[in-house]
């Protein structure tokens, strides 16, 4: 089945400095990944859609320079939280959806618990 | 537009007993629903999908699922739960179309006792 590839799964980086979440579709090509973040105990709420080649979408109230999202080839897209601030803590996880099946089937990764110090 | 809502954020069954889940959606649009189970610091795996095809979804784990237009709900049901199901468990809701993202419930903390 698909597989999605997320790393690291756990960060601790000082605040200011800037870090690289990276999201690998396994087996399978994503012209589309999306990125979302979670709060504790909370849903899921989407930052970004990314597309392979082009811009991301970023939802409404998301920081566009905070938060870059680059998505350079079809199996790779990676989130860059820069400047980080405790704030920035959060888990995030990604997303894609393999093309080639017409079920629907989101696959997820296994997510990325980012702490700023 | 779309959205799901997820009554109960806590829901508490002893082990052997029956699991139900709550989801109602909302969508313009005829909708493609979802559950998926979160274990703790982990990713999301599907239990389930509805795409318009039977009503009635068997999933993984022995989940099922009913879609009801009329009542625009997708409840998530397990005839028996294991102390394995202990989990958060969100519905969610999207349309169809390549590039759809998946909107998410706030999710159902389930926890199972002896």
């Amino acid at each position: 089945g698909a597989v999605v590839s997320q790393h690291p799964s756990w960060v601790i980086c000082k605040s200011g400095t800037s870090v690289k979440i990276e999201c690998r579709s396994l087996d399978f090509q994503a012209t589309t990944m999306f990125w979302y973040r979670q709060f504790p105990k909370q849903s899921l709420m989407l930052m970004a859609t990314s597309n392979e080649g082009s811009k991301a979408t970023y939802e409404q109230g998301v920081e566009k320079d905070k938060f870059l999202i680059n998505h350079a080839s079809l199996t790779l897209s990676t989130l860059t939280v820069t400047s980080a601030h405790p704030e920035d803590s959060s888990f995030y996880i990604c997303s894609a959806r393999d093309l080639r099946r017409d079920d629907y089937g989101y696959t997820f990764g296994s997510g990325t618990r980012l702490t700023v110090v | 537009a779309q959205s799901v809502t997820q009554l109960g954020s806590h829901v508490s069954v002893s082990e052997g007993a029956l699991v139900l889940l709550r989801c109602n959606y909302s969508s313009s649009v005829p909708p493609y629903l979802f559950w998926y189970v979160q274990y703790p610091n982990q990713g999301l795996q599907l239990l389930l999908k509805y795409t318009s095809a039977a009503t009635l979804v068997k999933g993984i784990n022995g989940f099922e699922a009913e879609f009801k237009k009329s009542e625009t709900s997708f409840h998530l049901t397990k005839p028996s739960a294991h102390m394995s199901d202990a989990a958060e468990y969100f519905c969610a809701v999207t349309a169809s179309g390549t590039a759809s993202k998946l909107t998410f419930g706030t999710g159902t903390r389930l926890q199972v006792t002896l």
